[in-house]
């Protein structure tokens, strides 16, 4: 049972561009977290998705980021024209239904705006 | 603001000691977790103590948690090397849209000398 995937692991982007991080649960779990950490920093909830629904976006920038999590394919969290303060770790984490208290997370992707 | 705070921010000890970390947070819980995370890495699951016990061991790790003063411990004993990480702890409570909603603290980064 492979555990939660992410890719790309790097990404280097220009200020303007976009970034797409992709997160692939684990297998059953239909709940998806995504969190930033800064450096030095612990993690900061950003969004909580099921499939096809936001539960809650509360920690997520009003503009420029977004995400979904469609009933086929990998949960996608965008950031449009990103700039310098964007650079971080981005993780997901994934739960089985009614245990979301039970995350599992996947390895990062670490952003760099240059 | 976070719900969780690690002390000390910081801990270097010798190989054989023991590590004890402590977090505190302001809200009612369900669930405390710690965590871990290698350099760069993801966050790995350590131990989850639930409001209603009071101390959980697993190997070397023990935990403890005192809901009347809202903090816990984690406790290492015999550190290793292989211990340098930072830990974090995470707490669970119903958030705003009815869900266990998870918290993470900012962390305590250990080095274990060898």
């Amino acid at each position: 049972n492979a555990g939660v995937m992410q890719n790309p692991r790097h990404l280097v982007r220009r200020r303007g561009q976009e970034a797409r991080l992709r997160c692939s649960p684990m297998k059953g779990h239909s709940h998806v977290y995504w969190y930033r950490q800064l450096p030095e920093e612990g993690l900061k909830f950003m969004v909580y998705l099921q499939k096809e629904n936001i539960i809650d976006e509360s920690g997520m920038p009003k503009e420029r980021f977004s995400a979904e999590f469609p009933k086929e394919g990998p949960s996608i969290l965008r950031i449009q024209q990103v700039v310098r303060g964007d650079s971080a770790a981005y993780f997901c984490a994934s739960s089985p239904p009614k245990l979301v208290n039970e995350q599992f997370f996947g390895p990062g992707t670490r952003l760099t705006v240059l | 603001s976070q719900q969780g705070e690690e002390d000390p921010q910081a801990l270097s000890i010798q190989e054989g000691e023991n590590a004890t970390m402590n977090c505190s947070y302001k809200t009612s819980i369900n669930n405390l977790q710690w965590y871990r995370q290698n350099s760069g890495r993801g966050l790995v699951h350590l131990i989850l103590i639930r409001s209603n016990e009071r101390e959980k061991h697993s190997g070397r790790l023990r935990v403890t948690l005192d809901t009347s003063k809202k903090s816990s411990s984690l406790l290492i004993t015999a550190s290793r090397a292989a211990d340098t990480a930072s830990y974090f702890c995470a707490t669970d409570a119903r958030g705003s849209g009815g869900y266990q909603k998870v918290t993470f603290g900012t962390g305590t980064k250990l080095q274990v000398i060898p």
